[in-house]
């Protein structure tokens, strides 16, 4: 059972375009979602986070909304760059423990010149 | 400040042998969490680890094992590999166990290929 899904699998955006990267979950008991971004033969590098007491976060070119009756996350970058290229996950962590992250599938985004 | 670091970087193994894997936490960080990540998939959570206590186990069988020492680090121990243990291992820090807004930073991860 995917508690967390990313039904993109991979985007590709212009640069300075904005990228919208989408996340969806079922679990009631998450209340803290991130974002994160991995290169190839990396770790995940941490990029933003938003509480459930929220329904938006900005980070400069970064900004995560969150809309809890529909359980969905989305990432917003203004403006894409082609550094941005990579994959990007969304986890989600329950009420109560700073771990056991569930993870998303990830999203390939490609920013194109 | 370093971050979270890792110990090998690739290993390779053949069915049936035994492997250990090393994590150095972020400095000040007390909390330690592992992670297996198989091609194409999210990272899916194995244990994590706080004060040298298991504080959660994630789906895994009991194959897998870890632990952490006084200084905070930890190794994660995985006997009798099977070919489906091939996977990039991640370590993941973070400051406490519990609350609100604890974001976990990982390492480079650990190549392993079992053959």
């Amino acid at each position: 059972d995917q508690q967390v899904k990313q039904n993109s699998p991979s985007l590709s955006v212009q640069e300075g375009r904005i990228s919208i990267l989408n996340c969806d979950y079922t679990n009631s008991m998450f209340d803290y979602f991130l974002w994160y971004k991995k290169y190839p033969a990396e770790g995940p590098t941490f990029l933003i986070s938003i509480s459930s007491i929220k329904d938006k976060n900005e980070d400069g070119r970064f900004t995560v909304f969150l809309n809890k009756s529909a359980k969905h996350l989305s990432l917003h970058i203004v403006p894409s760059q082609p550094g941005d290229s990579a994959v990007y996950f969304c986890a989600a962590q329950p009420t109560g423990t700073a771990s056991k992250l569930t993870f998303g599938t990830g999203t390939r985004l490609q920013v194109t010149l | 400040d370093a971050g979270v670091t890792q110990s090998p970087t690739h290993l390779i193994k053949t069915r049936g042998q035994h492997v250990t894997l090393r994590c150095s936490p972020i400095s000040g960080h007390k909390s330690v969490s592992w992670y297996q990540q198989v091609l194409g998939q999210g990272p899916q959570f194995i244990f994590q680890y706080y004060e040298k206590e298991e504080r959660g186990r994630g789906n895994f069988p009991d194959r897998f094992s870890a632990r952490q020492f006084p200084n905070y680090s930890s190794e994660l121990n995985v006997n009798a590999l099977l070919l489906g243990d091939s996977a990039l291992y991640l370590c993941a820090s973070s400051p406490r166990t519990s609350g609100r807004s604890d974001t976990q930073y990982f390492g480079p991860g650990t190549r392993l290929t079992v053959l």
